[in-house]
């Protein structure tokens, strides 16, 4: 499967945990976007990386949240002190900036979290 | 910000028959504008996108229009299938491409009636 991958795809985890997901782009893509989408309505951007730098990131990625993308390769999303209002599908994109514009982006299938 | 407002909500229709789902944004400076359908415990999947230097664009039974004056623009897919049934999300960005920084609308959830 050459897709974007996501690990894990479901998590439950206990208020005031800190959760670690990541994310495999398709690996000649050098663009990598983390996306939040909760029960009913469209995805929230996060932020995103061109190789290894973070270029931009939304208010939404509040301090407890921390992106990386050490190699230019796969990418983490970590939430310190998990709250309920967490909860929520938290998606990874990957797309290649090519000439003018950037290629298709593909999402993956996405890390469910469950803040309990 | 851009904001994405995305009609209606839900959307029924008979298999065969043709649906149409629009969307309005605000910022002026937005100039890419895709469109994805995500399927029940899938992620999104792109369809179609229109730039803002088109105002219509077709592939198959899907085509995508683009009124830039009046900032909206709309989803057309003809002769329905029951496989065309998921939640249909629109978009907004000025990145000409990609995904960086896309606002979406809230969805429509498309069902096809046998």
């Amino acid at each position: 499967d050459t897709g974007v991958s996501q690990n894990p795809r479901h998590k439950i985890t206990k208020r005031g945990q800190n959760v670690t997901f990541r994310c495999d782009p398709i690996s000649e893509h050098n663009r990598l976007y983390w996306y939040r989408q909760t029960l009913g309505q469209g995805p929230e951007f996060l932020t995103y990386f061109q190789n290894e730098a973070q270029l931009e990131k939304s208010r939404l990625l509040s301090d407890r949240f921390s992106a990386e993308r050490p190699k230019g390769s796969f990418s983490t999303l970590e939430i310190q002190r998990t709250e309920q209002g967490d909860s929520a599908m938290y998606l990874c994109a990957s797309s290649s900036r090519g000439g003018r514009y950037d290629t298709e982006a593909f999402f993956g299938q996405g890390t469910r979290l469950t803040v309990v | 910000g851009e904001n994405v407002e995305q009609h209606p909500s839900t959307l029924s229709v008979q298999e065969g028959d043709s649906a149409v789902i629009k969307c309005t944004y605000s910022d002026s400076a937005s100039n890419y504008f895709p469109w994805y359908k995500q399927e029940l415990g899938k992620g999104p999947q792109l369809i179609i996108d229109i730039r803002s230097n088109v105002g219509e664009k077709k592939d198959q039974r899907i085509a995508v229009t683009l009124n830039k004056t009046a900032k909206h623009f709309s989803l057309h897919i003809t002769e329905t299938q029951p496989e065309d049934s998921a939640v249909y999300f629109c978009a907004a960005s000025h990145s000409g491409g990609g995904a960086d920084g896309l606002t979406f609308g809230k969805g429509t959830h498309l069902i096809i009636q046998p």
